[in-house]
C-alpha cells in the first residue's frame, strides 16, 4: 500500500497568491516525521520544512507552512506570495521512527509552475 | 559545512561497461541512502545504511547492482554490466539518526548508458 499520497501531479497558480500542495499518508507508526522538499529543474533536492507526528502546532519556515491534519493524516504544504522561483517539482516523505526502520517514504511529488 | 558530495555528476558509458558511483556524506551523519530517480518511476529507494551497515537493499533492482560502504565517509554504488535502463539520476543522501532531522541530498550523479 502506498504510504505518501500527492494526488496533484501538476498544478498552476498565479505569481503571489497562495497555493496548497496536497499530501496524505499511511501509517500506524505513532512516531513519525513528515518533510517536503522542492526539486527545482536544476535537479537538486531541497529540504523546505519539517512536521513531527506529536508537534501541536503546524510547522512554518518563511514563506512556507505545512497544514497538518493528524486525524486526516494529511501534511499539505502551503505557499504564500507564489514566486517565479517557486516552479519546481515538490516532494512529501515520511519517516517513520518506531518502526526502526528510519527510511524516509516519498510520494511521487507535484510539479507546480508559477505564471507572472 | 561541506554539504553530500557525490562524482562524478555526469557519466556517459556504453551498455556493459562498470559504472561506479561515489558519495562523501556529511560528517557525523548515520545513515546514508542511495536513490535513483527516473521520469517513469520517480524517486526509487535503493538502499540505506545505518553506521556503514547495510539496513535494507530491497531497493536494488537486481544483482547487477551492489553498494559498499567501507567507512562512514565514503560509499560507492556499482553497477556491472550496466544496461540502457540503468540510465537515471541517482541521488546520495545523509541524514543523522534523530528522526527530525531531515536527509541531505547531493546534487546526484545523471547517468547515460548507451
Amino acid at each position: 500500500a502506498q504510504k505518501i499520497t500527492q494526488t496533484q501531479p501538476g498544478m498552476f497558480v498565479q505569481e503571489k497568491e497562495a497555493v496548497t500542495l496536497d499530501c496524505t499518508y499511511d501509517t500506524s507508526d505513532p512516531s513519525y516525521g513528515l518533510f517536503w522538499y522542492k526539486q527545482p529543474s536544476s535537479g537538486e533536492m531541497i529540504f523546505l520544512i519539517y512536521q513531527g507526528s506529536y508537534d501541536q502546532q503546524n510547522a512554518t519556515e518563511g514563506r512556507y507552512s505545512l497544514n497538518f491534519q493528524k486525524a486526516r493524516k494529511s501534511a499539505n504544504l502551503v505557499i504564500s506570495a507564489s514566486q517565479l522561483g517557486d516552479s519546481a517539482m515538490y516532494f512529501c516523505a515520511m519517516r517513520e521512527v518506531l518502526t526502526g526502520t528510519y527510511k524516509y517514504i516519498f510520494g511521487t511529488g507535484t510539479r507546480l509552475k508559477v505564471l507572472a | 559545512d561541506a554539504g553530500v558530495i557525490q562524482s562524478p555528476r555526469h557519466e556517459v558509458t556504453e551498455m556493459g561497461q562498470e559504472v561506479t558511483l561515489r558519495c562523501k556524506p556529511i560528517s557525523g551523519h548515520d545513515y546514508l541512502f542511495w536513490y535513483r530517480q527516473t521520469m517513469m518511476r520517480g524517486l526509487e529507494l535503493l538502499i540505506y545504511f545505518n553506521n556503514n551497515v547495510p539496513i535494507d537493499d530491497s531497493g536494488m533492482p537486481e544483482d547487477r547492482f551492489s553498494a559498499k560502504m567501507p567507512n562512514a565517509s565514503f560509499s560507492t554504488l556499482k553497477i556491472q554490466p550496466s544496461e540502457p535502463r540503468d540510465s537515471a539520476v541517482y541521488f546520495c543522501a545523509s541524514s543523522e539518526g534523530r528522526p527530525e532531522q531531515p536527509q541531505h541530498f547531493g546534487d546526484g550523479t545523471r547517468l547515460s548508458i548507451l
